[in-house]
């Protein structure tokens, strides 16, 4: 079945700093969509995009779909931005229209 | 964009019992999805529910375990029959608009059963 692999599993920063988060995913995709989750489980939709290159804020979304993988870049880390980042491959077209499939996340933590 | 409700929040059952989980959407929409998540874990898509047919259900799932009804463009209910410790996660209704590369999540029912 589809896969998607999220690195790093985790990653620690100071404020200020930026990072970048990767996603890879097994099979072709159409589109790419970023999710932030709180602490309380809900999810945040961030970014979507099925190839290229989007921004909104600090955040950059970067999709390679030829080569199956995808990027979140943040800049300028705050502590606010701490949580698990998910990233989730779709199809547009055919019987899978609609459905995601989700990677296991990046929990990011940044420190003062 | 679409905005989904989900009621309850959160629920705390007892083994064997059956809960239902609704969703509401501010708009119609022609599918929606349920997705499972277990702590820690990704989460997991469980079934989709188009208004007027039976849901179709995606591997480890069931119709009997799982029901799920869709009467119409706005609304969902996802029930948890004879519900089980191992039940226990977060479930998230979800949709997207029609030919939107964005897809949209309610808040998530946090079920515990004990």
């Amino acid at each position: 079945g589809q896969q998607v692999q999220q690195s790093p599993a985790s990653l620690v920063l100071q404020e200020g700093e930026n990072a970048e988060l990767q996603c890879n995913f097994s099979s072709t995709a159409t589109r790419l969509q970023w999710f932030y989750q709180r602490p309380g489980g809900s999810l945040v939709s961030l970014l979507s995009n099925p190839s290229g290159t989007k921004h909104t804020g600090r955040l950059t979304s970067t999709t390679v779909t030829k080569e199956r993988r995808g990027s979140l870049h943040i800049s300028s880390s705050q502590i606010t931005d701490s949580g698990t980042y998910l990233c989730a491959m779709g199809r547009n077209t055919g019987a899978n229209t609609g459905k995601l499939t989700f990677g296991h996340g990046t929990i990011l933590r940044v420190h003062p | 964009s679409v905005l989904l409700y989900q009621k309850p929040n959160r629920d705390i059952c007892q083994s064997g019992t059956s809960l239902k989980i609704q969703c509401v959407a501010d708009s119609q929409v022609v599918s929606m999805f349920w997705y499972q998540q277990f702590q820690e874990q990704s989460l997991m898509l469980m079934a989709t529910a188009n208004e007027g047919s039976e849901a179709t259900y995606e591997s480890g799932f069931t119709k009997d375990k799982f029901p799920i009804s869709r009467p119409n463009l706005t609304f969902s209910t996802l029930t948890v029959n004879n519900a089980r410790p191992g039940d226990s996660s977060i479930y998230f209704c979800s949709s997207r608009d029609w030919g939107q590369y964005e897809q949209y999540f309610g808040p998530g029912t946090r079920l515990t059963v004990l």
